[in-house]
């Protein structure tokens, strides 16, 4: 079966654009995740939704950050008025019922 | 933010040689994962280790866990080219559907 996909793999703006990063998860699974990654940062977890609860949005940078899901499935990940910093991979994970964490390839994120 | 930190941070061994990377942790855990990185790909889970385990394998894999230093080690046996990449061990606080938090990393980089 397929994994999850994430698009656009690579994405190049300018600062203050808007940008909208989609995840589709695998089929079935219940619990999807953001990270970002970046050489100053490392690894960092952004937000996670479960079913049909309200998402956990604790890792999230800043209020220009906001995701959702619809339909329990594909979720996007936008950033409004980009700045330099928001440069990173985003990576999306999915996962059921708490079991291991699968993730997409990311997409490349740099801000001119 | 970082849970703890990997060593060393980079690693390069001889193809045929044995690997080991080191991790450490802050806050009591319910597992513990470990997940590679190839270049511009996303992570891909290798092993988990439940903090009531000490040690677990899983092929040329042998991770260990002691929860009384809060640290756990991964080695690899019988390196191969194709094991070149960033290794990450990850925790989450409640260990079940959780976003992960994942240390700094080892790039681990196998010579001919």
């Amino acid at each position: 079966g397929a994994g999850v996909s994430q698009s656009p793999s690579n994405k190049v703006t300018e600062k203050g654009k808007d940008v909208e990063l989609r995840c589709d998860p695998i089929s079935g699974h219940t619990a999807l995740y953001w990270y970002r990654q970046s050489l100053g940062q490392g690894l960092e977890f952004l937000i996670y939704f479960q079913g049909n609860s309200a998402p956990d949005k604790s890792g999230l940078p800043s209020d220009r950050f906001s995701a959702e899901r619809t339909g329990g499935s594909v979720s996007t990940l936008t950033i409004q008025r980009t700045q330099q910093e928001d440069s990173a991979v985003y990576l999306c994970a999915s996962s059921f019922e708490g079991q291991v964490q699968h993730f997409g390839d990311g997409t490349r994120l740099s801000i001119l | 933010s970082q849970q703890g930190e990997e060593d060393p941070q980079a690693l390069s061994i001889q193809e045929g040689e044995n690997a080991t990377m080191n991790c450490s942790y802050k806050t009591s855990i319910n597992n513990l994962q470990w997940y590679r990185q190839n270049s511009g790909r996303g992570l891909v889970h290798l092993i988990l280790i439940r903090s009531n385990e000490r040690e677990k394998h899983s092929g040329r894999l042998r991770v260990t866990l002691d929860t009384s230093k809060k640290s756990s080690s991964l080695l690899i046996t019988a390196s191969r080219a194709a094991d070149t990449a960033s290794y990450f061990c990850a925790t989450a606080p409640g260990g079940g559907a959780d976003g992960l938090t994942f240390g700094k990393g080892t790039h681990l980089i196998i010579q001919p």
